[in-house]
């Protein structure tokens, strides 16, 4: 089945610890997107790859880093700058000129 | 710039109700206009979408036409039940491929 997938679903760490959120698929797409949401909120945009090997930041990128070295990968790292890590993270793909595809989300519980 | 307003929630509407959420946007050019439905504690799916003047995007009793001369993409439905309850999205990409979302809409409808 073509599609993205994120792991895990639940991330929980401690303070001041790096964490890294995986975003995979394999619907052969050239764009990829990280967001973040905060309870009630919208879609905020952390960082977008229009293809392998080049990234842009979002919104805000502060505190997060992310590397497009395959095509079908998108990994992002919560550091320990982000000063307010815990969210529910979503990834998404797209082909050109058309609509975002999103894959389940990661929630990351840092305490 | 590329923006899009939607109508502030929360709804809370009764079974067989009409639904109107109302969304406006601000883009240079001609964008792709999409609306997207989340469920608790998942992605984002694309419910419909229209990417030329005067389109009706429509999915599941769901509908909306794109209005430029408006500059808007209200979504309708004649009909809720109750498994409609979720949060919808309004959001346009650019010819650039970004995507702008509105802040979300939440709907609710009680049996």
């Amino acid at each position: 089945d073509g599609g993205i997938t994120q792991s895990p679903k639940y991330l929980f760490r401690k303070e001041g610890q790096n964490v890294t959120l995986s975003c995979e698929q394999n619907l052969n797409h050239d764009a990829m997107y990280w967001y973040r949401q905060d309870p009630g909120q919208g879609l905020r945009l952390i960082y977008y790859s229009q293809i392998v090997n080049d990234f842009q930041k979002g919104d805000i990128a502060e505190g997060y880093s992310v590397s497009r070295e395959k095509k079908e990968s998108f990994p992002l790292t919560v550091t320990s700058a982000q000063k307010n890590p815990t969210a529910f993270y979503l990834c998404a793909s797209s082909p050109r000129r058309d609509e975002q595809y999103f894959g389940p989300g990661t929630r990351l519980t840092v305490t | 710039g590329n923006s899009v307003t939607q109508m502030e929630g929360p709804v809370t509407l009764s079974e067989e109700a009409f639904l109107t959420i109302n969304c406006t946007y601000t883009a240079t050019g001609y964008p792709s206009l999409f609306w997207y439905v989340q469920y608790p504690g998942e992605g984002l799916q694309l419910l419909l979408k229209a990417t030329k003047a005067d389109d009706k995007g429509s999915n599941k009793g769901f509908e909306a036409t794109y209005r430029k001369e408006t500059t808007s993409f209200h979504l309708e439905k004649g009909s809720v039940q109750v498994s409609d309850s979720a949060v919808y999205f309004c959001a346009l990409s650019d010819p650039s491929n970004q995507f702008y979302f509105g802040t979300g809409t939440s709907l609710t409808v009680i049996p």
